[in-house]
């Protein structure tokens, strides 16, 4: 079975860092992925991950290491806009993602 | 480029209705994927579909649930008699191809909510 762990909830100040931490057990592994969610939006693609190691685009980082079944999203400089679900998902073969629940995060001004 | 449109965004039926959601993929996308997403819970894969073909249907549930993906018009999930507990969000997705999970790009969802 697919195991995905993720905290609830978040809260950060605006301009801060936060890290959302994600912890796996699959019985495949073809990738791990990070989605960004708003309250009744559809999911949008942020991040993917297959190698170890971190991966940078803009303001979001993505970091996997497979050997520990442990990610992490990084949102730097954060806004307002940045209040959200985010969720990590794991893909076990070509086109299957099991989903955690999501972390909502909440940026305070 | 319109994304993956579903419709309705908001579909309220009695216990026993029948539920139809729609889902049109991006153009250019022939694999279309439906996710369940109830409260506080994570997205839950469903069914996976190409064109007149169910590839993956090993999470759907076993009876009263049906999804098609015609060759032409949108893909159709549909729920008959359906109970409280099918109350949820239902997400559809597509892709270009098989494999490409970083290319899946979701729709809006339809939130079915019965009474």
């Amino acid at each position: 079975g697919q195991n995905i762990d993720q905290p609830t909830e978040m809260t950060a100040t605006e301009g801060a860092i936060v890290q959302i931490n994600c912890t796996y057990q699959t019985s495949g592994f073809n990738g791990l992925f990070w989605y960004q969610q708003h309250a009744g939006e559809a999911p949008t693609f942020l991040s993917y991950n297959v190698l170890d190691g971190l991966e940078e685009k803009g303001r979001f980082s993505s970091f996997l290491s497979r050997s520990k079944g442990y990610s992490y999203l990084l949102l730097k400089e954060l806004q307002m806009k940045d209040s959200a679900s985010y969720l990590c998902a794991v893909s076990s073969n070509d086109y299957k993602l099991s989903f955690g629940a999501g972390t909502t995060v909440t940026v305070r001004a | 480029n319109a994304g993956v449109m579903q419709n309705p965004r908001h579909l309220v039926r009695r216990r026993g209705q029948e539920a139809r959601l729609r889902c049109s993929p991006m153009k250019g996308h022939s694999h279309v994927y439906w996710y369940r997403q109830l409260p506080e819970e994570g997205l839950k894969f469903m069914v996976y579909l190409q064109k007149e073909n169910i590839i993956d249907e090993s999470g759907m549930p076993k009876e009263r649930f049906s999804a098609e993906f015609p060759k032409e018009g949108p893909s159709i999930l549909r729920i008959q008699q359906v109970v409280r507990g099918d109350s949820a969000a239902y997400f559809c997705a597509s892709s270009p191809l098989p494999g490409e999970g970083y290319g899946y790009t979701f729709g809006s969802g339809t939130r079915l909510t019965v009474v």
